[in-house]
């Protein structure tokens, strides 16, 4: 899996979009971008993943760069409950993730 | 349906014993991987089961093992505990080892050690 980066805390106030940045310089040509995000005492949740193309889901869209050395996660209306560690990983299909320190998010009223 | 579920949900157990953790995968996911969760190291990959075979393991030492039975439940078995072992151990389940697109996470199991 390539290795991501993240910064490791932002604020958002609520019913802002929430546009949260990760740099995957190293991923390979096979390799989607997943984002996970994880709230507090629960299990890892998926959110969206990419190849090349920009994608759009109910929870957010995800905008991959053209070189596809980063992406961002666009939370449109940010709310309370979004409150969250997120994760974005490069994978290959392997079920063997890397998670690395993610980014805490905190929506702020 | 019935998400992924992890039993018991909390756990204490004394350094040197022994202990195991049960997941249950979503009815008809076939693929169990397990991961460990520590506030110093992250979440950290154990290993992946898929039809009753490991199929990967992660960078951890013996004491920590893992068995899938026939109806795809696994369980994951930490020897000769130590301090350094209290974590969130979480199951994930998939249809298919088809990496991060088809994983439901369980809730996990807090383990601690004392």
């Amino acid at each position: 899996d390539a290795k991501t980066t993240q910064p490791p805390s932002m604020d958002c106030a609520e019913g802002r979009a929430a546009n949260l940045p990760c740099n995957h310089s190293t991923i390979s040509g096979n390799e989607y971008v997943y984002w996970y995000r994880q709230i507090h005492s629960q299990g890892p949740q998926y959110i969206i993943h990419g190849l090349k193309n920009n994608e759009t889901n109910e929870m957010a869209s995800l905008i991959i760069t053209e070189d596809r050395k980063s992406s961002t996660l666009i939370l449109p209306h940010a709310t309370l409950r979004d409150t969250a560690v997120y994760y974005c990983i490069g994978n290959n299909a392997g079920n063997m993730l890397t998670f690395g320190g993610g980014t805490r998010l905190m929506v702020k009223p | 349906k019935a998400g992924v579920t992890q039993t018991p949900r909390y756990l204490i157990k004394t350094r040197g014993q022994q202990v195991t953790l049960s997941c249950s995968p979503i009815s008809g996911h076939r693929s169990v991987s397990w991961y460990q969760q520590t506030p110093g190291q992250g979440l950290q990959f154990l290993f992946e089961y898929f039809s009753e075979t490991q199929r990967n393991k992660g960078n951890f030492p013996g004491r920590f093992s893992g068995r899938q039975f026939s109806n795809s439940r696994s369980e994951m078995n930490v020897s000769t505990l130590e301090l350094g072992d209290s974590a969130l151990y979480l199951c994930a389940s998939s249809l298919e080892p088809q990496g991060a697109r088809s994983y439901t996470f369980g809730s996990g199991t807090r383990l601690t050690v004392v």
